[in-house]
């Protein structure tokens, strides 16, 4: 199985900053990866797929970047409704496995 | 609109059976492969089961396999998931996920809402 592991676990930040999350495959998964953010008692939703591709409907502040085994994801100007915990998955095979998951929370 | 709505989750004891069902709504069911995915409590997410859209090949996480089988009825517009020799570590809340994309690439674009299952005695 494709093992993600995501960096920090969790972080503080300020409404207007810039976030930067990290993730990492134990195997080259080419751009087969996938960015969900999650809220408190919801389901996660999609917000990049394909390592960079921003979903229908995501604002542009999130972007993501990176091939191989490391990508990131990034948020520019940190919005009230940005925290919330971020989840990394690999979509190059079966098993499809998440990383641990980031928290975003406010400084 | 794509409404994905799970039902059929509760308590159960260990070593019992429980099916979760996933109505889906807005889009062509047929055409889509679904997963579950589930959430143990205050843990991250963990793929469980995943169904190609015509039913015909189905796929497991090592932890369920063999005591969990996912179908899926196209006529009823419904996937299911039947759990069976539960155990605590079972324990999470439940998601149906549409997925898009291709065997690589496949991406979770809709998701329910979710359903909690607890095994405990």
């Amino acid at each position: 199985d494709i093992q993600m592991t995501q960096s920090p676990s969790s972080l503080s930040a300020s409404v207007g900053d810039r976030v930067t999350i990290t993730c990492r495959a134990s195997q080259s998964i080419s751009s087969y990866l996938v960015w969900y953010q999650q809220k408190p008692g919801k389901a996660p939703k999609l917000l990049i797929y394909d390592a960079s591709n921003l979903q229908s409907g995501v604002p542009s502040r999130f972007s993501g970047s990176g091939s191989g085994t490391d990508f990131t994801l990034t948020i520019n100007n940190l919005q009230p409704e940005d925290f919330a915990t971020y989840y990394c998955q690999q979509s190059y095979n079966v098993p499809w496995t998440f990383g641990q998951g980031t928290k975003v929370d406010i400084k | 609109e794509v409404q994905l709505l799970e039902s059929g989750g509760g308590l159960v004891q260990p070593g019992e059976s429980l099916r979760l069902s996933c109505a889906a709504s807005g889009f062509t069911f047929s055409s889509f492969a679904m997963s579950w995915v589930r959430q143990a409590p205050g843990k991250g997410l963990e793929w469980v089961s995943a169904i190609s859209s015509s039913g015909g090949n189905s796929y497991y996480a090592d932890s369920v396999k063999g005591r969990f089988t996912i179908s899926r009825d196209n006529s009823k517009n419904t996937l299911y998931l039947q759990m069976s020799s539960l155990r605590a570590d079972d324990t999470a809340v439940y998601y149906c996920a549409r997925e898009e994309g291709t065997f690589r690439g496949v991406r979770f674009d809709s998701w329910g809402q979710g359903n909690l299952v607890t095994v405990s005695s």
